[in-house]
């Protein structure tokens, strides 16, 4: 597609229920990144996969989060048993990553916002 | 740890007047740094990048940076302030590698008064 694309845009759930956030990057971007934002701070790095390979998880904050890329394209971010600490904006973001620079440049979603009662 | 500090959480100015926007990274090696921009329920937008080459950086909206070695600093600028530059700044940087990732400052929320 012409951008990234997260749904729901916002999901309210009881604490203790799993949900499933869904990135649909752009069409041909290699790199998929999770970020978790805050209210009033910075995203927050999660998770990255390369393709369908999940090659950096260092950011998950305990093993109730987990992604998957299955195919290289679509990924998904489940939550489970969810408690109101998760509550935040969450990002995704996709990349060419073979940049002539170096440099990194991230498309980012419009984020999914999470609350949990 | 690498980090990116932004001074002010708020910031306010005058339509018109200078936007500065201060951004410091910790690392004793130069990282790529980027300055997004959050508009209300959009999504991170890019707004300039410093890889390589000139350190006096152009974007999009009037905006520039300048990277500055010596002072670990890639403070954000725009001469003249518009009421639609009212948003969330964040500042970023990475370092390359196998993840490439970005890390972000807290941002900074610009309001513009008329």
């Amino acid at each position: 597609g012409a951008g990234v694309s997260q749904s729901p845009r916002y999901k309210v759930t009881k604490r203790g229920q799993d949900v499933a956030l869904r990135c649909d990057p752009i069409s041909g971007h290699v790199s998929l990144y999770w970020y978790r934002q805050a209210l009033g701070q910075g995203p927050e790095f999660l998770t990255y996969f390369n393709y369908e390979a999940q090659q950096d998880k260092s950011g998950l904050p305990n093993d109730r989060f987990s992604a998957e890329r299955p195919e290289g394209s679509i990924s998904t971010l489940t939550i489970q048993r969810t408690e109101q600490r998760d509550s935040a904006m969450y990002r995704c973001a996709s990349s060419l990553r073979d940049s002539p620079t170096g440099a990194n440049v991230l498309t980012f979603g419009a984020g999914s916002r999470l609350t949990v009662l | 740890a690498q980090s990116v500090t932004q001074l002010g959480s708020h910031v306010s100015v005058s339509e018109g007047a200078l936007v500065l926007l201060r951004c410091n990274y910790s690392s004793s090696v130069p990282p790529y740094l980027f300055w997004y921009v959050q508009y209300p329920n959009q999504g991170l937008q890019l707004l300039l990048k410093y890889t390589t080459g000139a350190t006096l950086v152009k974007g999009i909206n009037g905006f520039e940076a300048e990277f500055k070695k010596s002072e670990t600093s890639f403070h954000l600028t725009k001469p003249s302030a518009h009421m639609s530059d009212a948003a969330e700044y964040f500042c970023a940087v990475s370092y390359g590698g196998a993840t490439n990732k970005l890390i972000f400052g807290t941002g900074t929320l610009l309001a513009v008064q008329p």
